[in-house]
């Protein structure tokens, strides 16, 4: 194991529906970070989090808030999502922000209807 | 054009041979190069990094960068059923400010290995 957790591992929710999606890093790392793997695609950067402090923000629609209470945690609350939101939500972790080995959970694999 | 070109295969080889992985990219500010492996169900986890041109080897992997060409390649020899994978190339530039540390991923490539 890697030391990052996600949970749920799997999620279907309808298009109104409110979910959350949890990320829990046991590695003492400063860096988070919220991807989306859709098939055929290359990973795409969501979120940045250094120090609990929010450094990027890649052109996210809205519907997806992300939060992070702490160094060690890491949401993505979702809300009124599209079909083509259904990817694998990845999240990583490393010392710092700019490392070139990011930590990665086992992801969230979400289904919207 | 994307700024990272990677061949999705999939690419089936028998076990024993020698596998080459490639992938191009537009942006020359791109100083550092990674490899990640994602096997079925997990994350990925990185494999090798190289920082500008040249070569590097660990073990059965080789990694080696052309800057010149944009192109870099992960070799695999004597390859083996449990290399099979999603092996993702990933760059960085050395750029400050909002693009710090950034990764820039390749779609990834499935090898299978049979036996």
């Amino acid at each position: 194991e890697t030391g990052v957790t996600q949970t749920p591992r799997h999620l279907v929710m309808g298009m109104t529906n409110k979910k959350s999606l949890k990320c829990e890093q046991h590695l003492g790392h400063n860096a988070m970070y919220w991807y989306k793997q859709s098939a055929k695609k290359p990973l795409e950067l969501m979120f940045v989090y250094n120090f609990k402090e929010q450094t990027e923000n890649n052109s996210v629609p809205s519907r997806f808030s992300p939060e992070c209470p702490n160094s060690s945690h890491l949401f993505l609350h979702l809300h009124t999502l599209q079909p083509e939101d259904s990817a694998l939500y990845l999240c990583a972790s490393s010392p710092e922000r700019g490392n070139n080995e990011q930590f990665f959970g086992p992801g969230t694999r979400l289904t919207v209807l | 054009q994307k700024e990272v070109e990677q061949d999705p295969g999939p690419l089936s080889v028998p076990e024993g041979a020698i596998v080459s992985l490639n992938c191009t990219y537009s942006n020359s500010a791109f100083q550092y190069f990674m490899w990640y492996r994602q096997y079925s169900r997990k994350g990925p986890e990185l494999l090798m990094y190289t920082y500008s041109s040249g070569n590097k080897e660990d073990g059965r992997f080789t990694a080696q960068v052309d800057k010149s060409s944009k192109y870099i390649s992960l070799f695999i020899r004597d390859s083996q059923p449990s290399d099979s994978a999603t092996y993702l190339c990933a760059m960085r530039t050395n750029a400050g400010g909002t693009s710090y540390g950034k990764l820039t991923f390749g779609q990834g490539t499935i090898l299978t290995v049979h036996p």
